[in-house]
């Protein structure tokens, strides 16, 4: 089975602007979840989204959102960017339940300028 | 509320000494433990996990761990390293119905020639 894919891999935007970024997860596996990674912060878990519906929210500001498509595919988007969004960020598959193991995909490396 | 510790930053091991990756949690109701890996610029690997039964948990590349209820850890434990292992090591909590993963600070590993 082909592992979970991110897209675009490298991104460069400036304050302000916006970004969305995407996610195809493992074929079969419904659940998606997103974290950010920093050098400052650590992991820190975005959302998760099951059946195109959010199941949980981490303490983000409004700024973050997310979205699963039926065909369980993901976006996140970033309005208003500012430098501290600079992240890796990961997104996990997982067939359904909490203790299914969740498998990352490579991330998406997103720098503010 | 929920955590995980990883106490030491780094970890210093010759190639072929045992090693040993710390992580202790704080959870209300069942906890449900996995180790992760990151090599650099990649996403996380995952390398095992306990959910319920044999405290003694068994993973890929050799890799094990422990899980202590009553010191309530979950230490990571390989019986001999190679210098391949030198990488970036999270240990991560989730509980029933929480549909996300709480990570530790990372420890990261060494293993020198």
């Amino acid at each position: 089975k082909a592992g979970v894919t991110q897209t675009p891999r490298y991104l460069i935007k400036t304050r302000g602007q916006q970004v969305t970024l995407s996610c195809s997860p493992i074929s079969g596996h419904r659940s998606v979840s997103w974290y950010q990674q920093t050098p400052g912060q650590g992991l820190q878990f975005l959302f998760e989204y099951f059946s195109e519906t959010q199941r949980n929210k981490g303490n983000f500001p409004g700024r973050f959102s997310g979205r699963q498509f039926s065909n369980s595919r993901s976006e996140m988007n970033v309005s208003t960017l500012e430098l501290g969004d600079s992240a890796l960020y990961l997104c996990a598959s997982s067939p359904r339940k909490t203790t299914d193991t969740q498998y990352f995909g490579p991330g998406t490396r997103l720098t503010v300028l | 509320a929920q955590s995980v510790a990883q106490p030491e930053d780094q970890v210093n091991v010759a190639e072929g000494n045992p090693l040993t990756v710390k992580c202790t949690y704080s959870v209300s109701g069942n906890p449900y433990l996995f180790w992760y890996v990151q090599y650099p610029n990649r996403g996380l690997q995952f390398l095992l996990k306990y959910i319920t039964g044999d405290n003694l948990v068994k993973g890929s590349y050799g890799f094990e761990a422990e899980f202590n209820k009553s010191q309530t850890s979950f230490h990571l434990k390989k019986p001999s390293a190679l210098v391949s292992d030198s990488a970036l090591y999270f240990c991560a909590l989730d509980r029933d119905s929480s549909y996300k993963l709480i990570f530790g600070s990372g420890t990261r590993l060494l293993v020198r020639p």
